[in-house]
């Protein structure tokens, strides 16, 4: 069981164009980090939000950390297909939990 | 500086047989936890190791195992195989005994017969 909804499941775009995903949960966080997964390769660290309401940015990518810390957004601003995979968002429930709750993901695909 | 490093890649048993996965951690880090991850899921906690004692553990059968060497690295020990264990078995690892940001291996993918 997936405590972490994403949505949408499937996300296919043209190159150019502009995608947000959300992670949506009815539990707060402490903190919440997003992942990008390629085939045959483990998931990869794009951020980390601790702050309600945190908004931060890694080039073309926007994440934000809702006020009350159950939701991130992800937005990626003119998606290269270079940003094809799977993003996972993942969220630590105490400061010093030892484990990460992951959502099910969602499956980006940008078309050249 | 070492990534984290798991090995076999791929393997392929049959039900009712044993397997073990092992996992190198980065190095400088003395955490490593395990995840599966099912076809069209996000991962899911195993349990983690801490200075070699499990640290905390997920909602997995007693037929997951698994321990830490002194040099950090880890195994993950699965018997009496079942169909529903095919998977990605993920080795992450961290500092601290806390989950922190994870570095993740390349993943074992395990087919059950």
């Amino acid at each position: 069981t997936q405590l972490l909804e994403q949505s949408p499941q499937f996300l296919s775009i043209q190159e150019g164009e502009n995608l947000t995903v959300y992670c949506n949960s009815s539990s707060v966080f402490s903190s919440l980090q997003w992942y990008r997964q390629e085939p045959g390769e483990g998931p990869v660290l794009l951020v980390t939000v601790v702050t309600g309401g945190e908004v931060k940015k890694l080039k073309r990518l926007t994440f934000q950390f809702g006020d009350a810390r159950k939701d991130s957004s992800l937005h990626i601003t003119a998606a290269q297909t270079g940003d094809t995979g799977l993003y996972l968002c993942a969220g630590a429930y105490r400061s010093n939990d030892y484990k990460l709750s992951f959502g099910a993901g969602t499956t980006v695909t940008v078309r050249a | 500086e070492t990534g984290v490093t798991q090995s076999p890649t791929h393997l392929i048993k049959t039900r009712g047989q044993q397997v073990t996965l092992r996992c190198s951690s980065q190095s400088g880090h003395n955490t490593v936890s395990w995840y599966q991850q099912a076809l069209g899921q996000g991962p899911q906690f195993i349990f983690q190791y801490y200075r070699e004692e499990e640290n905390g553990r997920g909602n997995f059968p007693p037929r997951f195992s698994g321990l830490q060497f002194p040099n950090y690295s880890s195994e993950l020990n699965v018997n009496a195989l079942e169909l529903d264990d095919s998977a990605l078995y993920l080795c992450a690892s961290s500092l601290g005994g806390v989950a922190g940001e994870l570095f993740f291996g390349e993943g074992s993918r395990l087919t059950v017969l």
